[in-house]
């Protein structure tokens, strides 16, 4: 069975300074890993995936994060955050190569960006 | 493109009513997924399709039924509803993004009240 851990319920950091959102996971099989951004009364939208090819995957707005399967770990990171960045963010697992859907996500981390 | 529509936006139901809550996708994608999101718990499978004519459950199916006659809709049932009902719902279709990934388009959630 597959799951995933956020290590951080909400994060807050000042603008201008890096982000790190942290995120653990478990599975069974090589996994896919995404992450997701939801802003305030929106749906979600994928910023990143790790589908087994380089381990350092960058996404859009800046973000990157890195796939560590020694440390089962995919943390979210920005060199410099914005304002803009002020949302929940969500690690996400799938275990891939079996033809289903399903996606387990994590309980999600709220960054609050201070001005 | 309009990606992923849910209707409606916001819905408010007295205990015991059923409803029908809309998803609709332009993407021509084989698979859709339900999810429900409430506080602190992240998003939850209630039930998925990989293909027109073909369901399955997910990790909180009971109350509610799906359908899948066409590859374009999803629409999701509440039989009769239930207080602990009370949630956002997000509607989903992915394609295979290849490598085993599977890549999911949100709609931008119905707001569902149940007093």
């Amino acid at each position: 069975a597959q799951s995933v851990t956020q290590l951080d319920s909400h994060v807050s950091v000042s603008e201008g300074t890096p982000v790190l959102l942290r995120c653990n996971y478990s599975s069974s099989y090589s996994p896919s890993l995404f992450w997701y951004v939801q802003h305030p009364n929106k749906g979600l939208q994928l910023l990143l995936k790790y589908t087994s090819a380089a381990t350092l995957v960058k996404g859009i707005n800046g973000f990157e994060a890195e796939f560590k399967k020694s440390e089962t770990s995919f943390h979210l990171t920005k060199p410099s955050a914005h304002m803009s960045d002020a949302a929940e963010y969500f690690c996400v697992v799938s275990e891939s190569g079996f033809g289903n859907e399903k996606l387990t996500f994590g309980t999600g981390t709220r960054l609050t960006i201070i001005p | 493109n309009a990606g992923v529509t849910q209707t409606p936006k916001f819905q408010v139901l007295k205990t015991g009513q059923s409803m029908t809550l809309q998803c609709a996708q332009d993407m021509n994608h084989e698979y859709m997924s339900w999810y429900r999101q409430d506080p602190g718990m992240g998003l939850r499978l209630i039930h998925y399709s990989v293909g027109a004519g073909i369901t399955d459950q997910g990790e909180v199916p009971n109350g509610y039924n799906v359908s899948r006659s066409t590859t374009e809709d999803f629409p999701l049932r509440l039989l009769s509803a239930a207080p602990s009902q009370t949630s956002v719902y997000f509607c989903a279709s992915s394609y295979s993004a290849g490598g085993g990934s599977y890549e999911q388009y949100f709609g931008p959630g119905t707001r569902l009240t149940v007093t």
